[in-house]
């Protein structure tokens, strides 16, 4: 049983579509984390939340909004996609993103396989 | 900027048998960690095995192994008695060792091993 949730874990939508991914995390964790996987590349990082303020958004388009409420939950909020924005969208989260990497190790949930028609 | 190479897009392996992943780095860093990921269908990153770069003794867990050689900038992960369920995707990664934005992991591509029974 992993510690973060994801939901949902399959989304089809359209380009003209407005939709949301939620992550959750029951770690206790203060940092969380929004990658894009695609086929054959990299992951990539997209945003990342420190104590509920965004300390890192790696050139995203504005069609990628995140949103973080709380330190146990995490939005990435979706419109106006194309069709090169699917991907496999994983959640992570750490205990402390100021802390040496040795400390403080990511935890990922199962991802949001998103398909853009 | 740090870089990670995994020059196998796919192996193969017998059951029981060893295989070797090879995952090759950049950096003009001192101090920082390696990892592989495993991301088996379930899609979840699963942490096997972390080098931390200052230590000399190659890490080990159960049947998973690495080969650090710093000097060549490269750390292959090791599988003994290859078993079904270690087919997945493999990610090398690399994380300076400093916490904030300098401490995001930085993924290869991926390695594609397939176990044959």
């Amino acid at each position: 049983e992993t510690g973060v949730t994801q939901t949902p874990r399959h989304l089809v939508m359209g380009m003209t579509n407005k939709k949301s991914l939620k992550c959750e995390q029951h770690l206790g964790h203060n940092a969380m984390y929004w990658y894009k996987q695609s086929a054959k590349k990299p992951l990539e990082l997209m945003f990342v939340y420190s104590l509920e303020e965004r300390v890192e958004n790696n050139s995203v388009p504005s069609r990628f909004s995140p949103e973080c409420p709380n330190s146990s939950h995490l939005f990435l909020h979706l419109h106006t996609l194309q069709p090169e924005d699917s991907a496999l969208y994983l959640c992570a989260s750490s205990q402390d993103y100021l802390r040496d990497a040795g400390h403080s190790p990511l935890h990922f949930g199962n991802g949001t396989r998103l398909t853009v028609t | 900027a740090q870089t990670v190479t995994q020059s196998q897009p796919e192996m193969s392996v017998q059951e029981a048998e060893t295989v070797t992943l090879s995952c090759t780095y950049d950096t003009s860093e001192s101090d920082y960690y390696l990892f592989w990921y495993k991301q088996p269908p379930s899609r979840q990153m699963i942490l096997v095995i972390r080098q931390e770069a200052y230590k000399q003794q190659n890490a080990t867990e159960n049947r998973f192994s690495v080969n650090f050689q710093k000097a060549a900038k490269s750390f292959s992960l090791k599988i003994s008695d290859s078993q079904l369920g270690d087919a997945a995707m493999y990610f090398c990664a690399y994380r300076s060792a400093y916490g904030g934005s300098q401490g995001n992991l930085i993924f290869g591509k991926g390695t594609k091993l397939s176990v044959k029974p």
